[in-house]
């Protein structure tokens, strides 16, 4: 009921092209969160999402929040080796507490 | 500015022992969450504390406990060790409620 589905799992790119994942969930949502984890480090905050239909820019990468605030997606433009790393959605529940997804990892071929 | 720091970095245990991990969150920042990542896997959430008390727990077994002290920095500890276990454990922190969170560089505990 809570959990939110992320696909794909792993995504293999070429430098350059671009990528996107989606965060999916059964029930609507009051905002939805997107962090970044390079391989060995720690989820780093990108951005929260609140409002329907939202689209947000930073740099190469543009947030979606669906209409129904249900799906959001997250897309990067010509991607760079510096990209690499698994990227969460995560949206907050009753109790206080962050649900994350499962991510997706991307990787880069020079 | 410092950001959030645990501590230790990396902990190895063995089954049935008992850890104490710590945390000391961004200054100024009230709330303390704890976290559960295993490889591959998102991180899972453990408790989030908040003025010192408890918010909100997720699906963990009771060998899992956690407290905040008066400076908001906060301790997860774990009895009865099992391989299961063996996780990163990421704290984060934030001003209160389940806004942004902050995570530490996490420890790494491996139950042998």
């Amino acid at each position: 009921g809570q959990q939110v589905m992320q696909i794909p799992q792993y995504q293999h790119v070429q430098e350059g092209e671009d990528f996107t994942t989606y965060c999916n969930s059964s029930t609507t949502l009051s905002n939805i969160q997107w962090y970044k984890q390079r391989p060995g480090g720690h989820p780093v905050f990108l951005i929260q999402l609140v409002k329907s239909g939202e689209v947000k820019k930073q740099k190469r990468l543009t947030f979606q929040f669906g209409e129904a605030k249900k799906n959001s997606s997250l897309h990067i433009t010509a991607t760079q080796t510096t990209d690499v790393g698994t990227y969460f959605c995560a949206r907050d529940s009753s109790a206080s507490k962050i649900i994350f997804g499962s991510g997706t990892r991307l990787s880069i071929r020079p | 500015d410092a950001g959030v720091t645990q501590s230790p970095t990396h902990l190895i245990k063995t089954r049935g022992q008992h850890v104490t991990l710590r945390c000391s969150p961004i200054s100024g920042h009230k709330s303390v969450s704890w976290y559960q990542q295993v490889l591959g896997q998102g991180p899972q959430f453990i408790f989030q504390y908040y003025e010192k008390e408890e918010r909100g727990r997720g699906n963990f077994p009771d060998r899992f406990s956690a407290r905040q002290f008066p400076n908001y920095s906060s301790e997860l500890n774990v009895n009865a060790l099992l391989l299961g276990d063996s996780a990163l454990y990421l704290c984060a922190s934030s001003w209160g409620g389940p806004d942004t969170q902050y995570f530490g560089p996490g420890t790494r505990l491996t139950v042998l």
